[in-house]
């Protein structure tokens, strides 16, 4: 069974940056599917941050682009979101995700992690 | 690039059928089979419905059907029962050089 569990602070300061974990259980990073990261401010729609291959290959949402990195490490099962300069627009619930189909990016995500909440606040 | 237009809300008795609509245009949901639904109910993570316009994943009742016509999509939820009140936002693929893109959302209310 796959599962997916972010991880992280639960709070940020304005202005640094955050980081955030996703850790893959039930199958290989490597298996060969694009993992994305997604957000929903409270009360408020999704909005895809942005996804990656275990090759390193990546896309963003170009209205974070400048701000965003996703990375994965293979060796711990695991791909990451780095988002820097934080604001309060950047408070929100972040849930990693598997893109559906195998080798194919189609921004269609199957499994989801439980969601962290990230507060932006001083 | 915008997000895909939804209806805020929708709304029917049990028993009944609603459809919902998600309006995009022909560089996503016009122009790719990639559309899919999601029901999200209140503090839990989204779980997919439909994927690739039509198709349930395993374990989605056949209550849940979807379909589209140019540049909308539609989720229609017939035989309403409680359980289906909840959020449903569309997505769509916009192509390798694009990026994903959700709807507005909507609550139904059963």
């Amino acid at each position: 069974q796959v599962q997916l569990q972010e991880s992280g602070p639960g709070l940020v300061k304005p202005s640094e940056r955050l980081s955030l974990t996703c850790t893959v259980s039930g199958v290989s990073i490597s298996a060969g599917y694009y993992w994305g990261w997604i957000r929903q401010p409270p009360g408020k729609g999704l909005e895809w941050i942005g996804s990656i291959y275990f090759t390193g290959n990546s896309y963003y949402n170009p209205s974070l682009k400048s701000r965003v990195t996703i990375s994965v490490d293979t060796s711990k099962n695991h791909f990451s979101l780095r988002l820097s300069s934080v604001t309060a627009a950047d408070t929100a619930v972040y849930y990693c995700a598997r893109d559906l189909i195998y080798d194919i990016r189609v921004d269609s995500f199957d499994i989801w992690g439980q969601g962290t909440m990230l507060i932006v606040s001083s | 690039q915008s997000a895909l237009t939804q209806p805020p809300s929708a709304s029917g008795s049990p028993g009944q059928s609603v459809t919902i609509s998600c309006t995009g245009t022909s560089s996503d949901v016009g122009g790719y089979d990639y559309v899919s639904w999601y029901q999200q109910h209140p503090g839990k993570a989204p779980k997919l419905m439909i994927y690739e316009v039509s198709k349930r994943p395993s374990g989605v009742p056949d209550r849940f059907s979807g379909s589209k016509s140019g540049n909308t999509a539609s989720l229609t939820v017939s035989g309403l029962q409680a359980e289906d009140e909840a959020d449903y936002y569309c997505s769509s693929y916009a192509g390798s050089s694009n990026f994903g893109v959700f709807g507005t959302g909507t609550k139904v209310t059963v």
